[in-house]
Parts: C-alpha cells; structure tokens; sequence
C-alpha cells in the first residue's frame, strides 16, 4: 500500500498566484480530510469529505480556498489567489468510514509545504 | 477557549526517564480521544488510543478523566527515539465530524 500520495511535497510561489495541493487517499478509504499546520495555530481541520461528499467546510479560511474530490481516488485544495499568510503545510489524510462517534484512524499524507512570497 | 489544549513543552528528559503529558479537551460531548505522535517535518501518526478504562502500550500508558475532560501519556524508561511532538485528539459525537488536534507537547530526550 502506497500510503497517502500528496503533491507537490514543496511549493514557492508568489503572492496572488493560484496554487493547487493534490491528493490521493488510500485505496478503500472514503473519507478524506485537508488540514494545514503552522507553528502558531497547529494542525487545523479546513474540510473533510464522506464518499467524495464535502461534509464540514467550516475550516477553510475564506473563499480564496476551494476543494473538490470529483472521485474516490483524487482530491485537490486550492488557494486563490495565494496570499503570504497561506504558508504553512498542508496535510491530506484519509480514513476507513467514519463511525458514529467520528472516530478513526487517519492515515496522513507527508504533506505539501507552501511558501508564498 | 480552544478546544483541545496541552502543554507545548518543550520537555526535556534524559534517557531512562518516566515523563507525562497532559491534555485537557473543552467539549464534554466529546467521545473518542487519541494521541497522535510526530517527527520533526514528518507526518502525524496514531500512537495509540485511548480507552474510558485505561490502555497500556508497552513503556506508553494513556489515561481518561471524563469528569475533568482530562487525557493523559505516560512513558516510562524513555528512549531517544521517543524524541518527538505528542498530539492529543478529540472527536465530537455528532456523525460526519472529524478529529480536532492539540498544538501538541515536544519531548527532547537526552542521552
């Protein structure tokens, strides 16, 4: 098992250009979180998806972040237009279904580590 | 208040050493807990969960204090390989919301 696949492992942009973070979760697991760490605030949770579904976007920052997941393989987080603020590592994880306490394993990606100038 | 908070250390011990981190989590709802371990610019992974009577791991013990929203991790004879950022997680109950992690304790252990 290849684990949770994430790309680019490392991205430099500048400011006001569009970023996109991809994912793939592991195969059978159908639910899949985005969050991001910095220093000062830790891991936050942005989104979460139930079988390709977006449940909880209460995390995400503001409407320059969008996520999709168009099929049980693929996902993509992205800022736009990016913003100096927006460095930090984002962590995809993926898990077997959720039970109805919300508790599982996450299996997380190695992360894609942005910084915008 | 923030939801899940611990101490952020750093924890300095030496080898051999017995060390506890504590959390303590806001929502009394609150139903599933574990505690998550990561490596400097790694990934977090399951380190163990943490069940309402108490789990043993080997040298790691987790504890569960419902009445004081209150986790704790014990390690004894602490190793060098234990080196790393301890994070405490919470899940609500409410089906389809997912796991809320601590900004996490940093263990140093020193040979």
């Amino acid at each position: 098992d290849a684990g949770v696949i994430q790309s680019p492992r490392h991205e430099v942009t500048e400011m006001g250009q569009e970023v996109t973070l991809r994912c793939k979760p592991i195969s059978g697991h159908n639910s899949l979180f985005w969050y991001r760490q910095t220093m000062m605030r830790g891991l936050e949770l942005l989104i979460y998806f139930n079988n390709n579904v977006p449940i909880d976007d209460s995390g995400m920052p503001e409407d320059r972040f969008s996520a999709k997941m168009p099929n049980a393989s693929f996902s993509t987080l992205k800022i736009q237009p990016s913003e100096p603020r927006d460095s930090a590592v984002y962590f995809c994880a993926s898990s077997l279904p959720l039970n109805s306490w919300g508790a599982n394993v996450l299996t997380f990606g190695a992360g894609s580590r942005l910084t915008v100038l | 208040r923030k939801e899940v908070e611990q101490d952020p250390g750093p924890f300095n011990v030496p080898e051999g050493a017995t060390v506890a981190f504590n959390c303590t989590y806001s929502n009394s709802a609150s139903q599933s807990f574990f505690w998550y371990r990561q490596d400097c610019r790694k990934e977090p992974k399951l380190l163990m969960s943490v069940y309402s009577s108490g789990n043993e791991d080997g040298r790691f013990t987790a504890q569960l204090n419902r009445a004081s929203q209150y986790i704790s991790l014990l390690i004894r004879d602490s190793k060098l390989s234990d080196s790393a950022t301890y994070l405490c997680v919470v899940t609500l109950n409410q089906a389809g919301t997912a796991l809320i992690f601590g900004k996490g304790t940093t263990l140093s252990v020193s040979s």
